[in-house]
């Protein structure tokens, strides 16, 4: 059973760029949530993807956006990069039949300059 | 608005029993979840509490009061690999969104 993976693992950008990130989920996996994590807190719910339909939004503007692919594998989209972005982004699946524990990557470090 | 307050650190010796405490104010509750998070690493899955009472999993056991807004983490037979970031997390519904707390770093000394 492969567990959720992501990529890149860093990447560095410049203000108003846009970057992608990438999830692929566990095996089995239909929901797909994403987080971003500042250092020294804990992760905040951007929003979560349920077959292919977003489920839920977080305190996040529009310029952070989203896909699910009917592989269940999702992006995070940001637009207009600021400082502020910088941050540790985590994707989670989870599965219908185990709702509540939710299977996190590793997550990829974006610095924004 | 929804908040989780939990210590910010715990120190404890090895073979040492530790209680990390949450409390929470939400807009909705379906449960609390803990989780532990390694230096660099993923958040992995403690715990989750749905109903009162108290979980136990090996040497993590977790407890929750509804009434209360009050859940805690025990880990028992401390080890030094426990020694890791632990959070609080509440949903508000099931398999939706998870509300972090700020964490407690846990440091585990020989």
């Amino acid at each position: 059973e492969t567990g959720v993976t992501q990529s890149p693992t860093h990447l560095i950008k410049t203000r108003g760029q846009q970057v992608t990130l990438r999830c692929s989920s566990q095996s089995g996996h239909n929901t797909v949530s994403w987080y971003q994590q500042a250092l020294g807190q804990g992760p905040q719910f951007i929003f979560q993807y349920y077959r292919e339909e977003e489920n839920g939004r977080g305190n996040f503007p529009p310029r952070f956006s989203g896909l699910q692919f009917p592989n269940y594998s999702s992006e995070l989209n940001v637009n207009a990069l600021e400082l502020d972005d910088s941050a540790l982004y985590l994707c989670a699946s989870s599965s219908t039949a185990a709702k509540n524990e939710q299977f996190f990557g590793p997550g990829t470090r974006l610095t924004v300059l | 608005g929804q908040s989780l307050e939990q210590p910010s650190e715990v120190t404890a010796v090895e073979g040492a029993i530790v209680q990390i405490n949450c409390t929470y104010q939400t807009s909705g509750f379906y449960g609390l979840s803990w989780y532990q998070q390694h230096d660099g690493g993923a958040p992995t899955f403690l715990s989750y509490n749905a109903l009162d009472g108290l979980e136990e999993t090996g040497r993590f056991s977790s407890f929750l009061s509804r009434s209360d807004s009050y859940g805690y983490l025990l880990l028992q037979e401390l080890q030094m690999k426990d020694s890791a970031s632990y959070f609080c997390a509440v949903s508000d519904q099931a398999g939706t969104a998870l509300i972090f707390g700020k964490g407690t770093t846990l440091s585990v000394s020989s």
